[in-house]
């Protein structure tokens, strides 16, 4: 079992629609959570990270954190096409580094 | 103020040539790291630096070694290069290691082929 799992996409939605984007991690002691966004060809970007179970909000964009079944949203409102890039999941579970998913494929269409 | 940069980035090795990747920030972070990118496979820890004199190793270290030459600076070195080390680099850093606080600054990575 992968430590952090993100389904690979393409997730498809219409401009002004909600993303979902989804991660799942295994570690129950994880501690952090974050989000980056990657462009294709660039690196990741971080947009929110949580630590709190609940919901956190900045902008446009929602992390929603859930320890007890061990999952960590992230919602994109009023997408638009220049959203769409690969979203990362990381994890810190106390031990090393960052622990990466592989990343959703998001695709806004216009 | 340029962040965390990576060089070079762009390189083609022939296996079993050995070659350095620079990284260097300028944030006073304590914390570096090194990740590779293959797809389909996320960012897998190579290497990383807690802090100034310490290194250790990440998920996939073989191949590589690493030098913490200052608070600044981190360089990954591949030996002897494979064509299994044909990834994108990315170098990173962070204020601190624990809890991983604010989360990372990456540079702009390394395309690496090796032929």
């Amino acid at each position: 079992q992968k430590e952090v799992e993100q389904n690979s996409g393409p997730l498809s939605v219409p401009e002004g629609a909600i993303a979902s984007l989804n991660c799942t991690y295994s570690d129950r002691g994880s501690q952090s959570f974050f989000w980056y966004r990657q462009y294709s060809g660039k690196s990741p970007e971080l947009i929110m990270f949580i630590y709190s179970n609940g919901d956190k909000e900045d902008g446009r964009f929602t992390a929603q954190l859930n320890k007890a079944s061990q999952y960590v949203s992230l919602l994109i409102r009023d997408s638009q096409p220049s959203d769409s890039a690969t979203y990362l999941c990381a994890v810190y579970t106390g031990r090393r580094a960052l622990t990466f998913g592989s990343g959703t494929r998001l695709q806004v269409q216009p | 103020n340029a962040g965390v940069t990576q060089t070079p980035k762009f390189q083609v090795l022939k296996t079993g040539q050995s070659m350095t990747l620079q990284c260097a920030q300028d944030m006073n972070h304590n914390s570096m790291y090194w990740y590779r990118q293959d797809p389909g496979m996320g960012l897998r820890l190579i290497y990383y630096s807690a802090s100034e004199g310490t290194t250790d190793k990440g998920e996939v270290p073989n191949g590589y070694n690493v030098s913490r030459l200052n608070k600044r600076e981190f360089s990954l070195r591949l030996e002897s290069a494979a064509p299994s080390q044909t990834s994108v680099y990315f170098c990173a850093s962070s204020e601190n290691a624990g809890r991983a606080n604010y989360g990372y600054t990456f540079g702009s990575g390394t395309r690496l082929t090796v032929v």
